[in-house]
């Protein structure tokens, strides 16, 4: 069966740490893995997918099959990070349908 | 596009009252999802649906919760009789798949619902 875990249900770190928010996944087949971001009063929103291998307000993620993890990271966190982020896994098999974890809510100090 | 819109934003209710939240899609999206935060189990998803026809209702936590899509540009989720451990955030989204694989899912603002 399909999993998503994200282990830390908090995270702080001050303006201008590193952050890493974490996510593992289970799934036999080849996954499609998303991080959606929920900022305060404002809609859950896509971040970023591994498909597009791309930067998005300075997060990135790789997806690494070995360890199936899709961490998501940015060298030098802002106070304005600070949200509720959700990692996500997507099938093939079950089309549209996304899995997500039990989120990670991120405080950035300044 | 106004995007994916939900009403009401805010629903304050009595236990055993029942309670209707309805979702509007956006055009064109073939596929519409009902999920439900807490705090506790963050987001789960409750039903989703396919070209207006329910493909997975395995969520929705027991006969009191119900869902329907009558055309592509309507769903709505009902409780009836509501409990006080229902009271959480319902999100609807849609999403569109190009290609066959899973897509962007676009939410809605939310449905805010505490039952007392």
């Amino acid at each position: 069966a399909q999993r998503v875990t994200q282990p830390e249900k908090l995270l702080s770190v001050f303006k201008g740490a590193p952050v890493e928010l974490k996510c593992n996944y289970s799934y036999s087949g080849s996954p499609e893995l998303f991080w959606y971001v929920q900022y305060s009063r404002q809609r859950l929103q896509l971040l970023l997918r591994h498909i597009s291998r791309e930067s998005i307000k300075g997060f990135t993620a790789d997806l690494n099959k070995g360890e199936t993890s899709f961490h998501l990271k940015k060298p030098f966190a802002q106070e304005e990070d600070s949200a509720m982020y959700y990692c996500a896994l997507g099938r093939g098999s079950t089309l549209g349908r996304l899995y997500f974890g039990r989120g990670t809510q991120l405080t950035v100090w300044p | 596009d106004a995007g994916v819109i939900q009403s009401p934003r805010h629903e304050v209710t009595e236990m055993g009252q029942e309670v209707t939240l309805r979702c509007k899609p956006i055009s064109g999206h073939d596929y519409l999802f009902w999920y439900r935060q807490t705090m506790m189990r963050g987001l789960e998803l409750l039903i989703y649906f396919n070209n207006n026809v329910p493909i997975d209702d395995s969520g929705m936590p027991e006969d009191r919760f119900s869902a329907k899509m009558p055309n592509a540009s309507f769903s709505t989720l009902k409780i009836q009789p509501s409990e006080p451990r229902d009271s959480a955030v319902y999100f609807c989204a849609s999403s569109y798949l190009p290609g066959g694989s899973a897509g962007e899912l676009f939410f809605g603002e939310g449905s805010r619902l505490t039952v007392l």
